[in-house]
């Protein structure tokens, strides 16, 4: 398995613009996550889906951020508009609901938005 | 409400054995993690430990679970340069929850 499958790698936009994050989980995984990753705040949740419904969104920071998973297969996280401090790098993870081994995280995406 | 606390540096001579230490506030938690973060990459899952156990061994690792005082630890013996990283201890119950990590400095 490929693991976790985050893109784009780095995003540089300017203020204002919109922003959109993809995520693939690890195939046969029915949870995903989102996360936020700042020097400052450390690894802040924002949502939650199991079996693509979202459970638990209490961590997005606004209603410039909205969440999406269409299908297993795929999730989105949207920010507009965009503003400077929302640069940070955000992070997918997956699991198998019954699996307590853990999450599988994604290699990140680092935001700039300058 | 769930909190996780954990010191955020730690220096540690090659060779040596080094310890991180973690602090959990919610005692229904039902595993607890130590993942690792190396510099441009994801968290990866080192181990993890039941609730119901104390101590958890895996090659150089030692985790240490003390429930009452809600205290766990990571041991790595004969550190090494490789060992360079993040550490986030995390707790779950019906959701994880990380730390802010402990950054593992290895000196010569």
């Amino acid at each position: 398995d490929a693991g976790v499958i985050q893109s784009p790698r780095h995003e540089v936009t300017e203020m204002g613009q919109e922003v959109t994050l993809r995520c693939k989980p690890i195939s046969g995984h029915n949870s995903l996550f989102w996360y936020r990753q700042t020097m400052m705040r450390g690894l802040e949740l924002l949502i939650y889906f199991n079996n693509n419904v979202p459970i638990d969104d209490s961590g997005m920071p606004e209603d410039r951020f909205s969440a999406k998973m269409p299908n297993a297969s795929f999730s989105t996280l949207k920010i507009q508009p965009s503003e400077p401090r929302d640069s940070a790098v955000y992070f997918c993870a997956s699991s198998l609901g019954t699996d307590r081994s853990g999450y599988t995280f994604g290699s990140g995406t680092r935001l700039t938005v300058v | 409400g769930e909190d996780v606390e954990q010191s955020l540096f730690l220096s540690v001579r090659e060779g040596d054995s080094s310890v991180i230490n973690c602090t959990y506030t919610d005692s229904s938690s039902t595993y607890l993690y130590w993942y690792k973060q190396e510099p441009g990459a994801g968290l990866q899952l080192l181990t993890y430990i039941f609730s119901n156990m104390d101590m958890k061994q895996d090659q150089r690792l030692t985790v240490l679970l003390n429930k009452k005082d809600k205290h766990l630890s990571l041991r790595i013996a004969d550190t090494q340069t490789g060992d360079s990283a993040i550490y986030f201890c995390a707790e779950s119950y019906d959701k994880i929850i990380f730390g802010k990590g402990t950054r593992l400095h290895i000196l010569p």
